[in-house]
């Protein structure tokens, strides 16, 4: 199993520019997730699926669109980049949403720079 | 709402035993967890306490204390691999890891 991946690993962009980051995962998972990092500030929800066709708006959702349309793969948007979406982000997934122990799961991350 | 508190940044030398605190503050609370994150990569999950007292783990133990709202990762034996960021976070009363609050990050560095 690969678990979950991203595509790409690394991206630069200009502000305005528009790109979508995809996540995969093969675990047959319910639910997932997209995090931004940022220094100083901890990981923060984007937006977050509880299943096949469904999303949800999570902490900081501002300029960025999803869609999971497979099971399998969860699609991060940015229409119109801004610099202030210079930020390491990364996807999860985990098969129910309780948090009962070590069920959510990482991607490895994608490093985005908007100039 | 939920605040969570660690400090930044942490200096331990090999071989010997570091804790790092985390509190917090929190509205309702179900669990804490601890995630390991090197430079570069994604978080790792180290542990889920939900109960009063100590888990261990190898040579990674965690503790909890639901009263005082606060949290230690303790790591003993330590190794130069052991240098990454320590991720407090904490999970409420009510919905899933879409609720979890991660702190900022405790970034360890362990020298010779």
């Amino acid at each position: 199993n690969a678990g979950v991946t991203q595509t790409p690993k690394f991206r630069v962009l200009k502000t305005g520019q528009s790109m979508t980051l995809l996540c995969a995962q093969d675990m047959n998972h319910e639910y997932m997730y997209w995090y931004r990092q940022d220094p100083g500030m901890g990981l923060r929800l984007i937006h977050y699926s509880v299943g096949e066709g469904t999303t949800a708006k999570g902490e900081v959702p501002d300029g960025y669109n999803v869609s999971r349309l497979k099971k399998q793969n969860f699609l991060l948007g940015l229409e119109s980049a801004a610099p202030s979406q210079t930020s390491v982000y990364f996807c999860a997934s985990s098969p129910l949403g309780g948090t009962t122990s070590d069920t959510q799961y990482f991607g490895p991350g994608t490093r985005l720079t908007v100039l | 709402g939920q605040n969570i508190d660690q400090p930044t940044e942490m200096t331990a030398t090999e071989g010997a035993i570091v804790q790092i605190n985390c509190t917090y503050q929190t509205s309702g609370f179900n669990g804490l967890f601890w995630y390991q994150q090197h430079a570069g990569e994604a978080p790792t999950f180290l542990s889920y306490n939900v109960l009063d007292g100590l888990e261990e783990k190898g040579r990674f133990s965690s503790f909890l204390s639901r009263s005082k709202g606060y949290s230690y990762l303790l790591l003993k034996e330590l190794q130069m691999k052991d240098s990454a960021s320590y991720l407090c976070a904490v999970s409420p009363k009510s919905g899933g890891y879409q609720k979890v609050t991660f702190g900022t990050g405790t970034k360890l560095q362990v020298i010779p």
